[in-house]
């Protein structure tokens, strides 16, 4: 079964700096999708970025990139300029047909932006 | 367009009654799939429906079912409730089932939070 882990509980960073939020998976699978995703307070799960597996190029959505090494099995979350709106929940979630079709999420990581 | 509904937003139950939980998808949107988040366990799946048939199951007790209606909306029902069912319910639609990473992920509504005493 595939797991995601989600090493660091919280995290925290000064407003207008960077931080990187650390994902590591375990599957056996060549051909699948990683996302994070927000949850601020309103609860609400917030897609920020995918990655296809087959793809080499890293994602990038404006200030949100990511780092994927698919031999290392592990999807980092670079978020750059934080701002206030950025503190929330942040989930690895993990996707695949071997994984039923369905997302499995790490823990998440708290993150707190300091103004 | 309008999101993923949920109702209702919070919802206190006793041990022991049953509860039923709502989801309305994005309009054209036609699999719902239903995720538990609590502290302990964190984000786990539930089931997903598409066109009014249960695709996919999650290791939960019978205790949790769900359906889906014509129009795609879903509910789910949870019987003989637990004190450790309190969670936040939340559900995702995507357009086609297994399909949520090919059309923009999953949207998720903003969830019900069941609390069991």
């Amino acid at each position: 079964a595939q797991t995601v882990t989600q090493s660091q509980p919280e995290m925290s960073v000064q407003e207008a700096e960077t931080v990187t939020l650390s994902c590591t998976y375990d599957t056996s699978e060549s051909d699948y999708y990683l996302f994070w995703y927000k949850q601020p307070p309103s609860r609400q799960m917030i897609l920020v970025i995918r990655q296809e597996a087959y793809k080499q190029q890293n994602a990038t959505e404006n200030r949100f990139s990511v780092n994927f090494q698919k031999a290392a099995k592990s999807f980092s979350l670079k978020i750059s300029d934080s701002q206030l709106g950025d503190a929330a929940m942040y989930f690895c979630a993990y996707y695949g047909a071997g994984a039923g079709n369905m997302l499995t999420f790490g823990g998440g990581t708290r993150l707190m932006v300091k103004p | 367009k309008a999101g993923v509904t949920q109702t209702p937003r919070y919802l206190i139950k006793t041990r022991g009654q049953q509860v039923t939980l709502s989801c309305s998808p994005i309009s054209g949107h036609r699999s719902v799939s239903w995720y538990q988040q609590t502290p302990g366990q964190g984000l786990q799946f539930l089931f997903e429906y598409f066109s009014e048939t249960q695709r996919n199951k999650g290791n939960f007790p019978g205790r949790f079912s769900g359906r889906q209606f014509s129009n795609s909306r879903s509910e789910m029902n949870v019987s003989t409730l637990e004190l450790g069912d309190s969670a936040l319910y939340l559900c995702a639609s995507s357009f086609l089932p297994g399909q949520g990473s090919f059309n923009g992920g999953y949207t998720f509504g903003s969830g019900t939070r069941l609390t069991v005493v």
